[in-house]
C-alpha cells in the first residue's frame, strides 16, 4: 500500500517551453501532496504544499507563477514549470500524505527535468 | 544553524557491520521522526517512523529518538551491499506535518 507514481520519469525540453509533471496516489486518497526539488548530492527542498480543491501554499523564494500547482482530486496533483530555463533543471519529487498514517509522507519516484 | 544536522558521509563499512546513522535538531516542537532511504536517481522510501521519544525496531532496522538531547539514530544490523544508499532523516511538528529533512548520509557497504 501507499504507492505514489510520477509521470514522466524524465523529460528534456527547450528553454522557454512549459513542462507538466503528474503525481498520483495509486492506492489511497491523499489529503495533502507536497512538491520538492533536489539538486545533485543535496537534500530535498520543499517547494509547495497542495491540498485538494484549494490553492497551493508556496515556500519562501518559490515563484508561484513559475511553478503552477493544481490538486484537482484526492489522487492527482500536477506541477507545471512554466517558461522553463536551464536553471530549472533538477530532480522534482512529489509526496502524498494520507492512507493509514496521516503523519507520514510517501514519495514518488521523481522526475528528472533537463532544460536545454 | 540548520534546523536538522546530518553528517553527509560517505560512511563506508564492510558487509555484516552494524551501521549507526544520526541526526541532531534544534526545534523542540518536532514530534514525528522518520528515516528515508534514497537510492541514486530515485525517490525516498520510508524506512522507519517514530512518534516522540523511544525505540522502534523493524527487522534489521532500529530507530531511536532522544528528545531530551534532540538526537535521533538509525541502526542497521548485518548490513548488506544492497543497503548502500543515502539515508535521510526527516521530522515534523504536530500541526503542519511539513517535513524538515537532514542533508542525508551516504552509506556504502562493501562486499
Amino acid at each position: 500500500g501507499a504507492v505514489v507514481s510520477q509521470h514522466p520519469s524524465w523529460v528534456i525540453c527547450k528553454s522557454g517551453t512549459s513542462v507538466k509533471i503528474e503525481c498520483r496516489s495509486l492506492d489511497f486518497q491523499a489529503t495533502t501532496m507536497f512538491w520538492y526539488r533536489q539538486f545533485p548530492k543535496q537534500s530535498l527542498m520543499l517547494m509547495a504544499t497542495s491540498n485538494e480543491g484549494s490553492k497551493a501554499t508556496y515556500e519562501q523564494g518559490v515563484e508561484k507563477d513559475k511553478f503552477l500547482i493544481n490538486h484537482a482530486s484526492l489522487t492527482l496533483s500536477t506541477l507545471t514549470v512554466t517558461s522553463a530555463h536551464p536553471e530549472d533543471s533538477s530532480f522534482y519529487i512529489c509526496s502524498a500524505r494520507g492512507g493509514r498514517s496521516q503523519e507520514t509522507q510517501y514519495f514518488g519516484p521523481g522526475t528528472r527535468l533537463l532544460v536545454l | 544553524q540548520k534546523e536538522v544536522e546530518q553528517d553527509p558521509g560517505p560512511l563506508s563499512v564492510p558487509e555484516g557491520a552494524i551501521v549507526s546513522l544520526n541526526c541532531t535538531y534544534s526545534n523542540s516542537a518536532f514530534q514525528y521522526f522518520m528515516w528515508y532511504r534514497q537510492y541514486s536517481r530515485k525517490g525516498p522510501e520510508l524506512l522507519m517512523y517514530t512518534y516522540s521519544s523511544g525505540n522502534k525496531e523493524d527487522g534489521r532496522f532500529t530507530a531511536q529518538v532522544d528528545k531530551s538531547s534532540k538526537y535521533i539514530s538509525l541502526f542497521i544490523r548485518d548490513s548488506q551491499p544492497s543497503d548502500s544508499a543515502t539515508y535521510l532523516c526527516a521530522m515534523s511538528e504536530d500541526s503542519s506535518y511539513k517535513l524538515i529533512f537532514g542533508s542525508g548520509t551516504r552509506l556504502l557497504v562493501r562486499p
